[in-house]
């Protein structure tokens, strides 16, 4: 069973909408939990860290349901700009972190 | 901000060559990982260092090695590189639970 396991999508979807990835991972123990964004070609960047209480930046909102251990990140109002590929990332401790495949998203105009 | 610089973008190497790739973090992390990044399989582990001499295996090692003599340097080395060594390979620094990426390395192996 992987670590982390993510729906790999496509989703495309159009300008305005809003739309929301999950992520689930299977170990009870993993401490901290973050959405990556990553274009093509280009390396992951952070977009946001997870947390229990959910949290939110702006038109993007990431919460962290740790007894169904699963992590969600929703956007809202999508924008071209929006388009990439959604890395969910667990960490278990220190140098452990695991890495669901990705959630492409294409934001169509 | 945190800074991690793989030295080479792209390369194109022949089969049995050796290849050094290179990353270099400006913010004195203590860790610091090699992944390689293919369609459909997303990051693997190959190695990771926790301290300056230090090394641990990753998911992925075989084929590789790596050398980290300066705590702000960790190279990934491929003594005799092959076609299924081909892919994006990634360089990672960590600080609080949070990964900090190079750029990424492409590298092709004819």
């Amino acid at each position: 069973r992987k670590e982390v396991e993510q729906d790999p999508g496509p989703f495309n979807v159009p300008e305005g909408a809003t739309v929301a990835f999950n992520c689930t991972y299977s170990n009870s123990a993993s401490q901290s939990f973050f959405w990556y964004r990553q274009d093509c070609r280009k390396e992951p960047k952070l977009l946001m860290s997870v947390y229990s209480s959910g949290n939110e930046d702006g038109r993007f909102t990431a919460q962290l349901n740790r007894a169904s251990q699963y992590i969600s990140l929703l956007i809202r109002d999508s924008k071209l700009s929006d388009s990439a590929t959604y890395l969910c990332v667990v960490n278990l401790a220190g140098n452990q972190f695991y890495f669901g495949t990705g959630t492409s998203l294409t934001v169509i105009p | 901000d945190v800074k991690v610089t793989q030295s080479s973008r792209y390369l194109v190497k022949r089969t049995g060559e050796k290849v050094f790739l290179e990353c270099v973090q400006d913010m004195d992390h203590e860790n610091m990982f090699w992944y390689r990044q293919d369609p459909g399989l997303g990051l693997r582990l190959i190695y990771f260092s926790y301290d300056v001499k230090m090394k641990e295996k990753g998911d992925i090692p075989e084929g590789y090695s790596v050398s980290r003599e300066k705590k702000e340097r960790f190279s990934l080395i491929l003594e005799s590189a092959s076609t299924n060594q081909t892919s994006m390979y990634l360089c990672a620094s960590s600080l609080d639970g949070e990964l900090f990426f190079g750029e990424g390395s492409r590298l092709t192996v004819l």
